[in-house]
């Protein structure tokens, strides 16, 4: 049984444009979240998503940030105009329910120049 | 906010000694959950122990929780080089958004 899957594992984008990631939750898991972690920090909540809901997105800006997951494929975090300051480890964790224990992807590095 | 604070922020031992963690919050949680991340890697899910549990056991590692306190601490015993690693407790409070802290950094030295 597969772990939880993101990719890319590292993205360098310049400012102005546009990032994506992916992550593909355990097989089972419909509960998806994501987090982000600055250098030294701890990882802060972004968004929690069950299958093409968005349930809680209080933790994600307001502007041009955007989180998905469709019925079908992996669940997408979308930067648009990147800045320097998006600079981070974006990592997704996924659960059977909103309950229980989640288990969290590698993480993405998103570096922006 | 309804981030706690994980004591100490840097711990240095010996293999074989034990390390000691302790977590605390200010609101009142669902769950609590303990993840170690190794340097630039993901998180490793530890334990989890629910509101209404006091300690619980996995391997070397032992969770307690007080809620009259709330505070947690995370015990790893005979600790080894592969220990070291920066350990977050996560508190779940909402039902689903875990808070973590800033994390303790451990150090296992041969």
């Amino acid at each position: 049984n597969a772990g939880v899957m993101q990719n890319p594992r590292h993205l360098v984008r310049r400012r102005g444009q546009e990032a994506r990631l992916r992550c593909s939750p355990m097989k089972g898991h419909s509960h998806v979240y994501w987090y982000r972690q600055l250098p030294e920090e701890g990882l802060k909540f972004m968004v929690y998503l069950q299958k093409e809901n968005i349930i809680d997105e209080s933790g994600m800006p307001k502007e041009r940030f955007s989180a998905e997951f469709p019925k079908e494929g992996p669940s997408i975090l979308r930067i648009q105009q990147v800045v320097r300051g998006d600079s981070a480890a974006y990592f997704c964790a996924s659960s059977w329910t909103g309950l229980n224990e989640q288990f969290f992807g590698p993480g993405t590095r998103l570096t922006v120049l | 906010s309804q981030q706690g604070e994980e004591d100490p922020q840097a711990l240095s031992i010996q293999e074989g000694e034990n390390a000691t963690m302790n977590c605390s919050y200010k609101t009142s949680i669902n769950n609590l959950q303990w993840y170690r991340q190794n340097s630039g890697r993901g998180l490793v899910h530890l334990i989890l122990i629910r509101s209404n549990e006091r300690e619980k056991h996995s391997g070397r590692l032992r969770v307690t929780l007080d809620t009259s306190k709330k505070s947690s601490s995370l015990l790893i015993t005979a600790s080894r080089a592969a220990d070291t690693a920066s350990y977050f407790c996560a508190r779940d409070n909402s039902g689903y958004a875990l808070n973590f802290g800033k994390g303790t950094s451990l150090l296992v030295t041969p």
